[in-house]
């Protein structure tokens, strides 16, 4: 159980063009979801964090009308990198927490590659 | 200014020793913590969590260790397999929002 998956797993974009990526929890009702970004050799960065049917509460740094987090439904957020940029590269993982509980589930990851 | 550290980048031990990875935290607010094991291009796994309210909690082959006083965490895994070949993170929560460590890349030695 407790299951997330994210799509796509990997994907190439030209600067200026904007990329969805979504976060599935595939079992479980997910109340909270979280995204993260990571850097080569560098840790987790919480970028945000979405309840659904609510507005996303942006971190100190990230820039809200960039990286645009739709949480629409208990099992679906979405997170879109807007006008992409090569220094938006990066590892972007997402993951969802039920109802009270502590624990987080990580979707894989995704892969965003911008020329 | 990190609030959550892994001193140790990496960290290689034989098979069936123990391995001990560590974790520093600055923030004396933080109420739980969990550990994390991640393999390339792959999101973290969770392993094990703590309380602050409490001292140790074991799962297995896996104890974790919580020095409030000290604000210090350790992972213990015993014993060591090649399966356990992985980067552990250490993760701090205040109201269910994260604070990771960089990591900690563990090999086993076979």
């Amino acid at each position: 159980g407790a299951v997330v998956s994210q799509h796509p797993s990997w994907v190439i974009c030209k600067s200026g063009t904007s990329v969805k990526i979504e976060c599935r929890s595939l079992d479980f009702q997910a109340t909270t979801m979280f995204w993260y970004r990571q850097f080569p050799k560098q840790s987790l960065m919480l970028m945000a964090t979405s309840n659904e049917g609510s507005k996303a509460t942006y971190e100190q740094g990230v820039e809200k009308d960039k990286f645009l987090i739709n949480h629409a439904s208990l099992t679906l957020s979405t997170l879109t990198v807007t006008s992409a940029h090569p220094e938006d590269s990066s590892f972007y993982i997402c993951s969802a927490r039920s109802g009270s509980g502590h624990e987080q589930y990580f979707g894989p990851g995704t892969r965003l590659t911008v020329t | 200014d990190q609030q959550v550290k892994q001193n140790s980048p990496s960290l290689s031990v034989q098979e069936g020793r123990i391995s001990i990875l560590n974790c520093d935290y600055t923030n004396s607010m933080f109420d739980y913590f969990l550990w994390y094991k991640k393999y390339p291009a792959e999101g973290p796994t969770f392993l094990i969590s703590i309380s602050s309210i409490k001292d140790k909690n074991e799962d297995g082959r896996f104890t974790v260790f919580l020095n409030k006083s000290a604000k210090h965490l350790s992972l213990h895994i015993v014993p060591s397999q090649p399966g356990d070949s992985a980067v552990y993170f250490c993760a701090a929560s205040i109201n269910y929002k994260y604070i990771f460590g960089t990591g900690t890349r563990l090999k086993v030695l076979a």
